[in-house]
């Protein structure tokens, strides 16, 4: 399977604890996006790696939330001190190097802090 | 004004008809836009992109661009069973690669 990979499917937290995930892109892509959904809404973009650099961030994600790509493959998102807020489907998306930007996303990881 | 907007749904039609789905953005100077198809419990699919005016067919699927209007539609024809999902329209915008999804349109196509 050469797709976008996420781990884990799910998780289930304590408020408080610290999460992380991990996605693996489909390996001829620089590009790697991170997402987050809820119920009825479109996915929410958190951030965006060009291979090892992190070039956008949305205002939206607190100091809780950080994203690493460290060799420009794999990509890392820890969720610190979790909310129930936080409860949601974290999604990975990544794409080739092309101007249009096309994205492939991967299965999720469905999120629930009690 | 939210960026992406789409009509919640959900929009019915029977088997055999045409669906169209529409979407409006507000970010003028965008360059790329994407449709993708979501089943229930599944992460976004995508189905196709357009970037200039006009319509792009692939399959029974066509999408139809006018950046004058602001507009993006998806029509779906000769609609099965098996389309019954969300229908997610995404926007690239003018700055950097961000990209702003819709909420999506509920769709439902009766046997």
């Amino acid at each position: 399977d050469t797709g976008v990979s996420q781990d884990p499917r799910h998780k289930i937290t304590k408020r408080g604890q610290n999460v992380t995930f991990r996605c693996d892109p489909i390996s001829e892509h620089n590009r790697l996006y991170w997402y987050r959904q809820t119920l009825g809404q479109g996915p929410e973009f958190l951030t965006y790696f060009q291979n090892e650099a992190q070039l956008e961030k949305s205002r939206l994600l607190s100091d809780r939330f950080s994203a690493e790509r460290p060799k420009g493959s794999f990509s890392t998102l820890e969720i610190q001190r979790t909310e129930q807020g936080d409860s949601a489907m974290y999604l990975c998306a990544s794409s080739p190097d092309r101007v249009y930007n096309e994205q492939f996303f991967g299965p999720g990881t469905r999120l629930t802090v009690l | 004004q939210k960026e992406v907007e789409q009509n919640s749904g959900p929009l019915s039609v029977p088997e055999g008809a045409i669906a169209s789905l529409n979407c409006t953005y507000s970010d003028r100077g965008s360059q790329s836009f994407f449709w993708y198809r979501q089943y229930s419990g599944k992460s976004p699919e995508l189905i196709m992109f357009i970037y200039s005016n006009g319509d792009k067919e692939d399959g029974r699927f066509t999408a139809q661009l006018n950046k004058a209007s602001q507009y993006v539609s998806l029509l779906i024809r000769d609609s099965q069973p098996s389309d019954s999902a969300t229908y997610l329209c995404a926007v690239k915008g003018t700055g950097g690669f961000k990209t702003i999804f819709g909420a999506g349109t509920r769709l439902f196509v009766k046997a």
